[in-house]
C-alpha cells in the first residue's frame, strides 16, 4: 500500500477485555515497529520485527502484551486483560531496511481507551 | 537505560525568526539521528536524518550533530505558523524517541 495502515482507528475496551491492533506496513518494508504514546509524551518503544523475526521485545510492559508478524508483512499487537494504564495511542511504523536506520513511516495510530 | 532528552518547552518564537530545538542522548556509540514533526492529533512524520558530525541543510531546516558532546539540534529558519507542532528527536540505533519539544510560531 501507499502508506502504513492501522486498524481500528479507535478502540474502547472494558477493563479486563482482550484487544488486537492491526498494522499493515508499506509493501517491501523489512522492519516494523510498535510504539506506545501517552498524551504529551514521546513514542515509547514496544517491539521490533525484521521480516517475521521479532528481534527486540524489550519495551513490552508486561506479559499481557504480545506481538506477531507471522508472514513478514501484517503485524498484530495483542493486549490481554486490558488495564486503564494501557490507554494510549499505539503507533506502528515501518522502515525499508533493517535496524531502523532508514527513517520510519508511521501509521495513523490506534487510540485505545480502557474504561 | 538509554536516554534521549529534549526540553519539553513550550518554545514560542515570532513568525520569521529562527527556532532552535535541542536534543541530547546517552548512548555514545549511536550513529543515526532523526527529527520528526508531530502535529496535534497526528502521527510523527520524518523531517530530516543526520549521521555525520556537522550541519545538514534541507530547505529551511538545518540539523546539527556533535557526537563528542552527544548533542543533536534542529534549526528552523524563517519560522512559519504552520511549523507549530511538537518536534521529536530520535536515536534510531536504539529505536528511542525523546519526549518532544512543543513549538509555537506566533504570527
Amino acid at each position: 500500500g501507499a502508506g502504513v495502515s492501522q486498524s481500528p482507528r479507535y478502540k474502547v475496551a472494558k477493563r479486563g477485555q482482550d484487544v488486537a491492533l492491526r498494522c499493515d506496513p508499506i509493501s517491501g518494508h523489512v522492519s516494523l515497529f510498535w510504539y506506545q504514546q501517552a498524551l504529551g509524551q514521546g513514542p515509547e518503544f514496544l517491539t521490533y520485527f525484521q521480516n517475521e523475526a521479532q528481534l527486540d521485545k524489550s519495551g513490552l510492559p508486561s506479559d499481557r502484551f504480545f506481538a506477531e508478524r507471522p508472514e513478514g508483512s501484517v503485524s498484530t499487537l495483542k493486549i490481554q486483560r486490558t488495564q486503564q494504564e494501557d490507554s494510549a495511542v499505539y503507533l506502528c511504523a515501518s522502515s525499508l531496511g533493517g535496524g531502523g536506520n532508514y527513517g520510519y513511516t508511521f501509521g495513523s495510530g490506534t487510540r485505545l481507551t480502557v474504561v | 537505560q538509554k536516554e534521549v532528552e529534549q526540553n519539553s518547552g513550550p518554545l514560542s518564537v515570532p513568525e520569521g525568526a529562527i527556532a532552535s530545538l535541542n536534543c541530547t542522548y546517552s548512548d555514545r556509540v549511536s550513529q543515526s539521528f532523526f527529527w520528526y514533526r508531530q502535529y496535534s492529533g497526528k502521527s510523527p512524520e520524518l523531517i530530516m536524518s543526520i549521521y555525520s558530525n556537522g550541519d545538514k541543510e534541507d530547505g529551511r531546516f538545518t540539523a546539527q550533530l556533535n557526537k563528542a558532546s552527544q548533542y543533536v539540534s534542529l534549526l528552523i529558519r524563517d519560522s512559519q505558523p504552520s511549523d507549530s507542532a511538537t518536534y521529536l528527536c530520535a536515536v534510531e540505533d536504539d529505536m528511542r524517541f525523546g519526549a518532544g519539544t512543543r513549538l509555537t510560531v506566533k504570527p
